[in-house]
């Protein structure tokens, strides 16, 4: 079974740039999430999307920050303009099901790794 | 205060050695507990869940205890494989913003 996929892998950009992140998550994973994961803590919750639609934004910086999962199946995320502590690995989750009600498992992918200058 | 707290280490200890780690919670409505394992620069990967009750799985032991809000996460026999990161988890509800991190704790285990 193939992972949850997601490109770059890498980028540096300048304050004031955009960029944006794609995911594509296992298959048959209704519930993809996003986590912004700054150096030395803990994955932070962005924004959770249940198929197509979005079930939990409410972390999510909607001035600069916003993503989408239109045909339910992979999504992206897009920041801009970038700030410096926007810096951090920004990754990417699925589930078979909503929150950790059940199996209490999350698939996350090896995430993108961002550099803002 | 923080709404998961865990002790950041490193704890460094030798290879055979048992060590154990408590992560603390702020919410006593909190429903659901895990341990998930980070490698260097890799993605969390989920390491067990954390049941009332306890539970083992080889060298490693879950512990809850709702009265004191903490859960523990016992490695026996540690190896060098061992080394890594181990992220805390509670769920405070059905939601995933309700699932917090904690910051994590970081082990290195020498020969």
């Amino acid at each position: 079974e193939a992972g949850v996929a997601q490109s770059p892998r890498y980028k540096i950009i300048e304050k004031r740039q955009s960029v944006a992140f794609w995911c594509n998550p296992i298959s048959g994973h209704a519930t993809l999430y996003w986590y912004q994961q700054i150096l030395g803590q803990g994955p932070k919750l962005l924004i959770q999307f249940q198929n197509n639609g979005v079930v939990d934004d409410s972390q999510l910086p909607k001035d600069r920050f916003s993503a989408e999962r239109l045909k339910g199946v992979d999504s992206t995320l897009k920041i801009q303009p970038a700030k410096l502590e926007d810096s951090a690995v920004y990754l990417c989750a699925s589930s078979r099901t909503s929150g950790l009600m059940n199996t209490g498992e999350l698939f996350f992918g090896e995430g993108s790794r961002l550099t803002v200058l | 205060r923080k709404e998961v707290e865990q002790d950041p280490g490193p704890f460094n200890v030798p290879e055979g050695a048992t060590v154990a780690f408590n992560c603390t919670y702020s919410n006593s409505a909190s429903q659901s507990f895990f341990w998930y394992r980070q490698d260097c620069r890799k993605e969390p990967k989920l390491l067990m869940s954390v049941y009332s009750s306890g539970n083992e799985d080889g060298r490693f032991t879950a512990q809850l205890n709702r009265a004191s809000q903490y859960i523990s996460l016992l490695i026996r026999d540690s190896k060098l494989s061992d080394s890594a990161t181990y992220l805390c988890v509670v769920n405070k509800g059905s939601s995933a913003s309700k699932i917090i991190f904690g910051s994590g704790t970081r082990l290195s285990i020498r020969p």
